[in-house]
């Protein structure tokens, strides 16, 4: 069936470096992407979104780029800080998905001071 | 506003019972829907709702169900507990549908001996 997964389970960054976190889709016919991020505890929280029309959009500290070519998607943190310790989300729909969302794995992502 | 609010948080329940997850929203949002998250996986969707009156199946329906009476909750209905359901229990809402900011409860850990 369709699915979107993760590159890396876990990830290890410095306060201050920039992050990367990976995802692969496999729906060609997804065109809403969403990355969430998750706290321990808690439930999963919205950070950005990009719709298929676009290959790159900027938030606060956040930047998500997509390549429809090869059905990739990427969650860029600049100067990363410990508060940004969480699980982070992928999570798509569109075509026959429409009216659901399907989530990848998750990446674990420890930001150490 | 208290945004989505889930009880309780925490459930044991015997092989066999039943019980209801409570799940309710204040932002009169139309779109309503449940996940369950397992280790080393991402949300699964259960059932989701478009508005009052209106649900649907997600991925892994069987053993749930829901009905959306009014647009504030959506209860999610374990008809006959089983060890496959011991998961964590999440539900979100958005104003329209799944391209609107999906806001998620803290969630509700289902433990079923």
């Amino acid at each position: 069936g369709e699915s979107v997964g993760l590159h890396l389970p876990t990830l290890s960054v410095q306060e201050g470096d920039n992050s990367i976190i990976n995802c692969a889709y496999s729906n060609s016919a997804s065109d809403y992407f969403i990355w969430y991020k998750q706290e321990s505890g808690k439930g999963p929280q919205f950070i950005i979104d990009i719709r298929s029309n676009m290959d790159k959009r900027q938030g606060q500290r956040v930047t998500v780029l997509l390549n429809k070519t090869v059905k990739h998607l990427s969650l860029q943190i600049a100067a990363t800080q410990p508060g940004d310790s969480a699980v982070y989300f992928c999570a798509e729909t569109g075509g026959t998905s429409y009216g659901k969302l399907t989530f990848g794995q998750g990446t674990i992502l420890t930001v150490h001071p | 506003n208290a945004g989505v609010t889930q009880t309780p948080k925490f459930q044991v329940l015997k092989t066999g019972q039943s019980m209801t997850l409570q799940c309710a929203q204040d932002m009169n949002h139309e779109y309503m829907s449940w996940y369950r998250q397992d280790p080393g996986m991402g949300l699964r969707l259960i059932h989701y709702s478009v508005g009052a009156g209106i649900t649907d199946q997600g991925e892994v329906p069987n053993g749930y169900n829901v009905s959306r009476s009014t647009t504030e909750d959506f209860p999610l209905r374990l008809l006959s507990a089983a060890p496959s359901q011991t998961s964590v229990y999440f539900c979100a809402s958005s104003y329209r549908g799944l391209r609107d900011t999906q806001y998620f409860g803290p969630g509700t850990r289902l433990t079923v001996l």
